[in-house]
């Protein structure tokens, strides 16, 4: 259910630059694209989430940028810190499948100090 | 406590053993899902309850899995008759009505080793 793909599956950023995280989707039923981040041996905690009404969606340094024709969605984050370190996953689901999302393969975010 | 509580944290199974697993869901949340993770990728959903009721089982839950949410709080995921590729991380999530507001709130997860 290949249904989120994301890129890339790893990166390298220094401290203070800008991460940038790529996901297409292919459902057009989807109504929800939430991002989730990922520390070693804990379960995903949601991020911040966007519906395709809106274009860009900004909580502090974290940034959602949403192309709705092009079925495609970014994650920024700006002024990368070494905390930033973790796995980030994009999602996307639909109000008429119970909120069921579904995961892209993950990207391996490291943030060098 | 207001997260997703979820036990055992690791499981060591032989195969062919069953196991079970323990989710406890935060509380005013009416929606409950399973997910499997393996190495390197994303979740994948396994299925979900919407209070007692179980709406969705993912074709990748095979007839040795089974859920249950009596009830409508606490879920117990059971895997009959283990075999070494269900090793993987089990996750467990809730979510309340707004989704907006709350997403899905994720447990820590259960580690399963079949051996």
């Amino acid at each position: 259910q290949q249904q989120v793909k994301q890129s890339p599956q790893s990166l390298i950023v220094q401290k203070g630059g800008i991460s940038i995280i790529n996901c297409a989707y292919e459902n057009t039923a989807f109504d929800y694209f939430p991002w989730y981040q990922q520390f070693p041996g804990k379960g995903p905690a949601l991020l911040i989430a966007i519906r395709p009404d809106v274009s860009e969606k900004k909580e502090g340094r974290f940034t959602i940028s949403f192309n709705k024709s092009a079925k495609q969605f970014s994650l920024h984050i700006m002024d990368s810190q070494p905390g930033d370190s973790a796995t980030y996953f994009c999602a996307a689901s639909k109000d008429t499948g119970g909120f069921k999302t579904i995961f892209g393969a993950g990207t391996r975010l490291f943030v060098k100090a | 406590d207001t997260g997703v509580s979820q036990d055992p944290r690791h499981k060591i199974t032989k195969r062919g053993q069953n196991v079970t697993f323990r989710c406890d869901p935060i509380s005013e949340h009416n929606r409950l899902y399973w997910y499997r993770q393996t190495l390197g990728q994303g979740p994948e959903f396994l299925t979900y309850f919407q209070n007692e009721a179980q709406l969705e089982k993912s074709r990748l839950l095979s007839d040795r899995f089974s859920a249950e949410r009596p009830k409508g709080s606490f879920s117990t995921l059971e895997i009959q008759r283990t075999e070494q590729g269900d090793s993987a991380m089990y996750l467990c999530a809730s979510s309340g009505r707004d989704r907006e507001k709350y997403g899905y709130t994720f447990g820590s997860g259960t580690r399963l080793t079949v051996v």
